[in-house]
């Protein structure tokens, strides 16, 4: 499989922790995504990093990218109750695109 | 924008009955997809297509299964005859245009179970 592998499966912490995912793949990428995905809802499109990237911010998110290893995490910084969802990354190699197994993310009130 | 918009958002159906899902999706985009979610495989790409022309269905898991889009606003995907497998939940999603580096914009899903 050329998917993208999460790790934790399951996270939980504390409204205001630091949340820390990571994801691996297993060929060379041109671009790897992170998406969030809400109970009952579709996925929503996070954040982009390139592969000449190590390390992107969109707002309290921050995404770092290893090709040596090819890994990738996801961290989310003063977490939410509202950042509750499962979270994963995709990517592929060329046109290629695969999502990954996910993480689900618990953060309590 | 509306977004990607499916329905219906539920469907629950008996064993060897027909399944229509519907996408209208964003518009102005050239690519749709047609995803199938379940616990125990995760996100699978069933279909996708380009400028409603279908580019890649390896997914499609049987003959069963089938998906058309008529024109850029409107996709369908069909399952005949249904089975209990087939209950997950289906998403369609679009993008301007394929490559890795464009997001995918998803609807909220189609809820099947088959019973």
């Amino acid at each position: 499989s050329q998917q993208g592998e999460e790790d934790p499966q399951a996270l939980s912490i504390q409204e205001g922790e630091n949340a820390t995912m990571n994801c691996s793949y297993k060929t060379s990428i041109n671009n790897l995504q992170w998406y969030r995905q809400n109970s009952g809802r579709g996925l929503v499109h996070l954040i982009l990093i390139r592969s000449n990237e190590r390390e992107k911010h969109s707002g309290r998110l921050r995404v770092t990218l290893d090709t040596s290893k090819k890994s990738s995490s996801l961290l989310i910084t003063a977490s939410r109750a509202a950042d509750t969802a499962s979270y994963f990354c995709a990517t592929g190699p060329g046109n290629q695109f695969y999502f990954g197994t996910g993480t689900s993310l618990t953060v309590i009130p | 924008d509306a977004g990607v918009i499916q329905s219906p958002r539920h469907e629950v159906t008996e064993m060897g009955q027909e399944v229509t899902l519907r996408c209208k999706p964003i518009s102005g985009h050239d690519y749709l997809f047609w995803y199938r979610q379940t616990m125990m495989r995760g996100l699978e790409l069933l279909i996708y297509f380009n400028n409603n022309v279908p580019i890649d269905d390896s997914g499609m898991p049987e003959d069963r299964f089938s998906a058309k889009m008529p024109n850029a606003s409107f996709s369908t995907l069909k399952i005949q005859p249904s089975e209990p497998r087939d209950s997950a939940v289906y998403f369609c999603a679009s993008s301007l245009g394929r490559h890795s580096n464009q997001p995918q914009h998803f609807g909220d899903g189609t809820r099947l179970s088959i019973l």
